[in-house]
Parts: structure tokens; C-alpha cells; sequence
């Protein structure tokens, strides 16, 4: 078992709809839960952390974390075309960070 | 844009050919860490520099390489290549604070083993 799965998609979603991104982990020692968001041929970039569970929000993002099922989410609100991308789930661990697949998202027009 | 640079942007080898590849770290970083990100998965950690020491490692063969330089720039040399080795490789660099925001990725550089 992988220590962060994620399910690859692809995602295909009108403009306007709510996504939801999801990724599961086996460690229970992990602490922080980070995503990520990566534009085709450029580095991933950080949209937002949670530490421990509860929700954190940023304006259109919501990150979510419930450690009892070892699993984490983020929301989308009113996407957008500009939020194609795909979309990386991470935990850090010691000195790397460990990263799901990834979730490529198309919000068409 | 963060202030990590690479280079080459892509560059295309033969199998048992060697590869070096380039990264500038963000000013006021003093450590790099080498991912590995193959078409539809995620990234996955080669190995970490800090001071021009190795720091970690992931599960990479040997013949994954790095050097870190005092101006803290970094190389990742991977000698005898395979097909496998095909993907996008980034760098990150980050400061010691330990805060977990403040690892930058750099744009990659695109490797075709053929």
C-alpha cells in the first residue's frame, strides 16, 4: 500500500460546479497535509496546508482533513477555467515530501 | 514564480548515456531536495542536500547523483540511463526553518531516454 493514493482522474467539470479532490493515507503519525497545484509544464506550486484535522479555508479552496479515516480533501468552489491544472495531494515526512498521483482537473467553459 | 531556476528546460539522451542536470536555488536557501516525476504520477524524492551534504535519500539507485555548491546551487547526475529514467525532475529548495510552506519547486527539466 502507498503512503498517499490518490485517484488520477481525469476530471472534467462545467464552470461553476464544486469539485472534490481526495486522497487517503496509512500513517497515522502524519501531521501536516498539503496541496498542491501544478499547470501542465511548470513545478508544483503550494495552494494550501492543514495541520491536523478540521477544515482551513482560502477564499474559492477549502482543505479538509479527517485523521480518524486517513482522509483528506479539498473543495473548489465556483471553478474556474483557470483552475485546469492538476492537483497534488502531500504529507512531508522527515526530509521529503510524500505525494499522491495526482488529480487532473478540466473545468470547461 | 518562485525564484528556483533550472536548466536544462528538456533535453533528450540515449540509454547508457550519462545526464546532468541544474538547479538555482532560491535566494536565502540553503538546502535543495531532487524529485523525480514520471508522466501521471506524482513526484517522488531522490535524495536532499544541505551544507553540500547529502541528507536523506529516497529509493533511487546509486547511479542518481548529486552535488551541492557553496553558492548552494545543485546538480543531479544520473549515469548510465535507462528508458525508465523518462520524466520531468524538479528541484526545491527551502531555508532550515522546518516550516513546511516554504519549499519552492523549480519548472523541471524534461528528460527523454530513448
Amino acid at each position: 500500500q502507498k503512503e498517499v493514493e490518490q485517484d488520477p482522474g481525469p476530471l472534467s467539470v462545467p464552470e461553476g460546479a464544486i469539485v472534490s479532490l481526495n486522497c487517503t493515507y496509512s500513517n497515522s503519525a502524519f501531521q501536516y497535509f498539503m496541496w498542491y497545484r501544478q499547470y501542465s509544464r511548470k513545478g508544483p506550486e503550494l495552494l494550501m496546508y492543514t495541520y491536523s484535522s478540521g477544515n482551513k479555508e482560502d477564499g474559492r479552496f477549502t482543505a479538509q482533513v479527517d485523521k480518524s479515516s486517513k482522509y483528506i480533501s479539498l473543495f473548489i468552489r465556483d471553478s474556474q477555467p483557470s483552475d485546469s491544472a492538476t492537483y497534488l495531494c502531500a504529507i512531508p515526512n522527515n526530509n521529503d515530501m510524500r505525494f499522491g498521483a495526482g488529480t487532473r482537473l478540466t473545468v470547461k467553459p | 514564480e518562485t525564484g528556483v531556476t533550472q536548466s536544462p528546460t528538456h533535453l533528450i539522451k540515449t540509454r547508457g548515456q550519462q545526464v546532468t542536470l541544474r538547479c538555482s536555488s532560491q535566494s536565502g536557501h540553503n538546502t535543495v531536495s531532487w524529485y523525480q516525476q514520471a508522466l501521471g504520477q506524482g513526484p517522488q524524492f531522490i535524495f536532499q542536500y544541505y551544507r553540500e551534504e547529502e541528507n536523506g535519500r529516497g529509493n533511487f539507485p546509486p547511479r542518481f547523483s548529486g552535488l551541492q555548491f557553496p553558492n548552494y546551487s545543485s546538480e543531479l547526475n544520473v549515469n548510465a540511463l535507462e528508458l525508465d529514467d523518462s520524466a520531468l525532475y524538479l528541484c526545491a529548495s527551502s531555508s532550515t526553518s522546518g516550516r513546511v510552506d516554504e519549499q519552492y519547486f523549480g519548472p523541471g527539466t524534461r528528460l527523454t531516454v530513448t
